[in-house]
């Protein structure tokens, strides 16, 4: 069965940088794009951005643009979301996701980051 | 961006009622719309796709309509595990967006 599990929680102080990975099983990890999304407490989720797993194109809102970076490493069926110059506001729960909304919707268990100095 | 809003934002019920969620995109987007459930501390659950899709696994009791920018989300006989808050997402076009819930409660 497909199974996502993501790395642990993270504490980090502003400015700071972290990286979440994401361990895909139970399918050919090229065959589905893996997404991120970010969810405050409270809040709506919002995507942050995805990456093709078989060619590693990417794609990322806007709103996150140029602190986000998503790589993937094929050989080990892991994607990886960086995000950097952290603030209070990403404060949140990091989800990867294959295949948003689609047939093939598997969600990770979820990644809560705090940012507090 | 695509905004998504749904309403009601809340509604309370009764176990065994039909239960109607609208959610109105800003632009048109066919039938590229998700509706996910999600109760606390649990990542959403997918429940439709592309409008009125029904993923595996699903009960029958729920069903979607709609395109172009008016969508539905139909519960015809609330169970109490159906208690949660109900989200809309268009995949029309990125960045994919999310309505900003509707709190499913218990009368």
């Amino acid at each position: 069965q497909v199974q996502l599990v993501q790395s642990g929680a993270e504490v980090k102080k502003p400015g700071a940088s972290v990286k979440v990975s994401c361990k895909a099983s139970g399918y050919i990890f090229t065959t589905y794009a893996i997404h991120w999304v970010f969810q405050a407490p409270g809040q709506r989720p919002e995507w942050m951005g995805w990456i093709r797993t078989g060619n590693g194109d990417t794609n990322y809102s806007q709103k996150f643009q140029g602190r986000v970076t998503i790589t993937r490493d094929t050989s080990a069926s892991t994607a990886y979301m960086e995000l950097r110059s952290l603030r209070s506001e990403d404060t949140a729960v990091y989800y990867c996701v294959t295949a948003l909304s689609t047939s093939s919707d598997y969600w990770g268990q979820g990644t809560p980051v705090t940012v507090s100095s | 961006d695509i905004q998504m809003t749904q309403s009601p934002s809340s509604v309370s019920a009764s176990v065994g009622d039909r239960v109607t969620i609208t959610c109105r995109a800003s632009q048109g987007i066919s039938t590229w719309l998700a509706w996910f459930q999600q109760k606390p501390g649990k990542a959403p659950k997918l429940l439709i796709y592309s409008a009125s899709s029904l993923q595996s696994g699903v009960p029958s009791r729920f069903s979607g309509s709609g395109s172009g920018t008016d969508f539905t989300l139909t519960i015809s006989s609330l169970q109490p595990e159906d208690f949660a808050t109900y989200y809309c997402q268009q995949a029309y076009s990125f960045p994919y967006t999310f309505g900003q819930g509707t709190k499913l409660e218990i009368k």
